[in-house]
């Protein structure tokens, strides 16, 4: 089956550090989503983006899905970002499933 | 706009008992998901439901655990009898629906099921 990879799992900031948080899929994938899960297990969507770039105030993401991956870049970040940030794909072959990464837990020092 | 609509959003019974949540989509989406999330781990999909229909319920273990979405908006998950393993968060997710260009999840607060 499909794997969703995300590097790095854990990570460590400094309140105002920037970061990139990646997404690798093994393959070809119809959507992808970006989801940030806070401490309450609450999961809040960042961005829906199949291809291309976005970006919403301080995140901005990149999906190349011809080359199989996609970014999340955190810009001056905040205590507020801690959590855990996982990608999820829409599979194009066989069921329409959405399958979610490994997360990558994210933690800022103030 | 009201967001998915999950209750009970904490629960705590003894293995064995049975156990049911509920949850109400976003108005006007056709899909709903249920998910599974062990601690530490990504949600994993138990059902996905387009309208009232159960298009996909490949992981959901038949032997304990039931869903009905009926008139294809509210929809109940059921275990029983529960174990001790079930222990873990179900999250509720709904979309506008697969045939739909635009078809972004949203997901409830999510229910904790604690299994003693």
């Amino acid at each position: 089956g499909i794997q969703v990879e995300q590097s790095p799992p854990d990570l460590i900031l400094q309140e105002g550090a920037n970061s990139t948080l990646r997404c690798n899929f093994s393959d070809s994938v119809n959507n992808l989503q970006w989801f940030h899960q806070n401490p309450w297990g609450q999961l809040i969507n960042l961005f829906y983006i199949p291809s291309g770039t976005k970006q919403n105030g301080r995140l901005s993401a990149t999906t190349v899905a011809t080359e199989r991956y996609s970014l999340l870049y955190i810009s001056s970040s905040q205590t507020t970002d801690s959590g855990v940030y996982f990608c999820a794909v829409l599979l194009t072959s066989g069921t329409y499933k959405y399958i979610f990464g490994t997360g990558t837990r994210l933690k800022v020092l103030a | 706009e009201a967001g998915v609509v999950q209750s009970p959003r904490y629960k705590i019974i003894e293995k064995k008992q049975p156990v049911a949540f509920w949850c109400n989509p976003i108005s006007g989406h056709n899909t709903l998901y249920w998910y599974l999330q062990n601690l530490g781990q990504g949600p994993e999909l138990l059902i996905r439901y387009e309208n009232e229909e159960a298009v996909d319920d490949s992981q959901l273990p038949k032997d304990r655990f039931s869903a009905e979405r009926l008139k294809g908006v509210d929809s109940t998950l059921k275990i029983q009898p529960a174990e001790l393993g079930d222990s873990a968060v179900y999250l509720c997710a709904s979309s506008p629906g697969l045939a739909r260009s635009y078809n972004e999840q949203f997901f409830g607060p999510g229910t904790r099921l604690t299994v003693l």
